[in-house]
């Protein structure tokens, strides 16, 4: 079975610091994967995507990044986090059926960022 | 512009009471509506998924209506449980590309004893 991972859980970082947060998953090849953030009372907003190693692409302009160093690697980074930057990231995976578009998307536990 | 607005945007029930939220949505091009179940600090669990030609899809004590022509949908709770307390977000997914997904800002439900 597939099972997704993200780490760390909690996260507390000042203004002007670097961020890294790592997501991984087991049990499938090839995935679509996503970083989403969701800000209190508002829905999830798609920050990256990727369709394979190397392949990001940005849904909003910010102060994020996203790499894909492996099939099954996702990372979110920042040189310098801000204050709006705080809210919950999501990692997500989805299978990639050519033609389909009703692929479900898997959600791991999330990381909580709270930058001070 | 694609939006997906749910209502209410919360609700307190008591154990074993049944439950609708609601859900209207105005996204184009539409593949699927889906239904997801978020608690508190984790991550989104996917209840429903219905394709355009679908008019209701149940998951248990879930049932999920969808009705294309309004664009509405809703999500019924029967006989509710104190575990059913949790935030339920209606999403919308885009046909084409690469499973792109309009999310609503969830309605957060409450079942007290």
């Amino acid at each position: 079975s597939q099972t997704i991972h993200q780490w760390p859980a909690t996260l507390v970082q000042p203004v002007g610091s670097p961020l890294s947060l790592e997501c991984t998953v087991e049990g499938t090849s090839n995935p679509n994967l996503y970083w989403y953030r969701q800000a209190a009372g508002r829905g999830l907003q798609l920050l990256f995507y990727s369709v394979g190693i190397g392949q990001i692409s940005s849904e909003v302009p910010q102060n994020l990044s996203a790499s894909r160093p492996q099939d099954r690697q996702f990372i979110l980074s920042s040189k310098k986090l801000l204050l709006s930057d705080s809210g919950f990231y999501l990692c997500a995976w989805s299978g990639r059926q050519l033609g389909s578009s009703e692929n479900e998307q898997f959600f791991g536990p999330g990381t909580r960022l709270t930058v001070l | 512009k694609n939006q997906v607005e749910q209502s209410p945007q919360s609700l307190i029930i008591l154990e074993g009471k049944n439950c609708t939220l609601q859900c209207n949505y105005t996204v184009s091009p539409f593949s699927n509506l889906r239904w997801y179940k978020q608690d508190t600090g984790r991550g989104p669990v996917s209840l429903t998924i219905m394709t355009f030609s679908e008019n209701t899809k149940s998951n248990g004590r879930y049932t999920a209506t969808l009705d294309a022509d309004t664009k509405q949908s809703s999500l019924h709770i029967t006989a509710s449980q104190l575990s059913d307390s949790a935030s339920y977000i209606c999403v919308v997914g885009l046909s084409g590309g690469y499973n792109k997904l309009i999310f609503g800002a969830g309605t957060r439900l409450a079942v007290h004893p």
